[in-house]
């Protein structure tokens, strides 16, 4: 398995408070990734970066900012969290910016928002 | 038309069963195709990639019909560890992993 890891695993967390979910490879892979799944939803991309320093927003980056300061961390940062952003968050790494190449995730990180 | 589309499911079968899950796109200029699948509570991990000849893995069969704008999967002999939630992928292209679309899933359960 793809050494990815996401910290915390579960997080319970008030409306309005900040919370920062991390991720962390030893892959060295360049292009690393946040999503969001939900009932109802396939997974949706928050953020994706493509090198340090180097982000984009995805489908839906409302509400979320990303920071990547060094090749094997990515954060995910809710500003003021509110209770839609409940959720499981998903990060991914991709070796190569091919579109045959495969994503790996992480296991995971349980968010929720009261 | 949403952009990925699967039947939810569940799909509920025996085992030793044959199964087969179809899933469409609407985006024409889609360039590359996957099945993941996800075991409750846990991470989407990659099945296997689409070619557009067809492909198989063991007792996986995937397939991808461009004209009709639809992939398969096909699962022979189920076994009782086949029993997840299995996501078609597809890459509207661009040339960015933010292209990725991911369906909602279709659950698999295998019955003794």
């Amino acid at each position: 398995d793809a050494g990815i890891t996401q910290s915390p695993r579960h997080k319970v967390t008030e409306t309005g408070t900040p919370v920062t979910l991390r991720c962390h490879q030893t892959e060295n892979h360049r292009y690393m990734y946040w999503y969001r799944q939900d009932p109802g939803h396939g997974l949706r991309l928050i953020h994706y970066s493509y090198g340090v320093k180097d982000t984009d927003k995805g489908e839906v980056s409302d509400g979320y900012s990303v920071s990547r300061s060094k090749t094997e961390d990515f954060l995910l940062t809710l500003e003021s969290a509110t209770s839609s952003q409940t959720s499981v968050y998903f990060c991914a790494i991709s070796e190569s910016l091919s579109e045959g190449s495969p994503l790996h995730f992480g296991n995971g990180t349980r968010l929720t928002v009261t | 038309r949403k952009e990925v589309e699967q039947d939810p499911g569940p799909f509920n079968v025996p085992e030793g069963a044959t199964v087969a899950f179809n899933c469409t796109y609407s985006n024409s200029a889609s360039q590359s195709f996957f099945w993941y699948r996800q075991d409750c509570r846990k991470e989407p991990k990659l099945l296997m990639s689409v070619y557009s000849s067809g492909n198989e893995d063991g007792r996986f069969t995937a397939q991808l019909n461009r004209a009709s704008q639809y992939i398969s999967l096909l699962i022979r002999d189920s076994k009782l560890s086949d029993s997840a939630t299995y996501l078609c992928v597809v890459n509207i292209g661009g040339g960015s992993q933010g292209n990725l679309i991911f369906g909602k899933g279709t659950k698999l359960s295998v019955k003794p």
